[in-house]
């Protein structure tokens, strides 16, 4: 069965500190990642997608990046993490419209 | 732009029917979805509508009307456990998903 692990779960960190989160999905091959990042008691905001390895496309100019160095984990980072940055992230997959997105626990970020 | 519109809270009774509506302007439609959000945990996938008309899922029921866009979703025999938030989908002519911003749901005894 498919499964997609995401952490840590919950994350403070300081102004102008380094971010990396981590998503890997088991149980498919090739499928479509995607990183989410919702502020409270908003909707899912869409940060980047991948259909691919090493292929990410970029919705909202920021100072976050993604990367998928393999087929199942995408990753999100920062150099220098600002206090708009704090949310809850979420990274999501899919194969087929029809199945929808499948979504990883979340991790809920603080900066501080 | 693309839109969509869904009622930012709505409060119902334990055993009751609640009706979400969701409206949508989008750049082509290729699908619609509803989810279920707890607060503090990741959206659930609920259902997804393609065609006009209504699926069943148990409790569950959603229905799409694409030349009106619109869409609502049906929950009936409603439980305590119901209280979450129901966030509505569209998928675009770029297969992009678009998302409300959801719905509260509370769920009084």
């Amino acid at each position: 069965s498919q499964t997609i692990h995401q952490w840590p779960a919950t994350l403070v960190q300081p102004v102008g500190s380094p971010l990396s989160l981590e998503c890997t999905v088991e149980g498919t091959s090739n499928p479509n990642l995607y990183w989410y990042r919702q502020a409270a008691g908003r909707g899912l905001q869409l940060l980047f997608y991948s259909v691919g390895i090493g292929q990410i496309s970029s919705e909202v100019p920021q100072n976050l990046s993604a990367s998928r160095p393999q087929d199942r984990q995408f990753i999100l980072s920062s150099k220098k993490l600002l206090l708009s940055d704090s949310g809850f992230y979420l990274c999501a997959w899919s194969v087929q419209d029809s199945d929808g997105y499948t979504f990883g626990s979340g991790t809920r970020l603080t900066v501080v | 732009g693309q839109n969509i519109d869904q009622p930012t809270e709505m409060t119902a009774t334990e055993g009751a029917i609640v009706q979400i509506n969701c409206t949508y302007q989008t750049s082509g439609f290729n699908g619609l979805f509803w989810y279920q959000q707890h607060a503090g945990e990741a959206p659930t996938f609920l259902s997804y509508n393609v065609l006009d008309g209504l699926e069943e899922k148990g409790r569950f029921s959603s229905f799409l009307s694409r030349s009106k866009g619109y869409s609502y979703l049906l929950l009936k025999e409603l439980q305590m456990k119901d209280s979450a938030s129901y966030l509505c989908a569209v998928t675009d002519s770029n297969y992009q998903l678009i998302w409300g911003a959801g719905t509260k749901l509370i769920i009084k005894p």
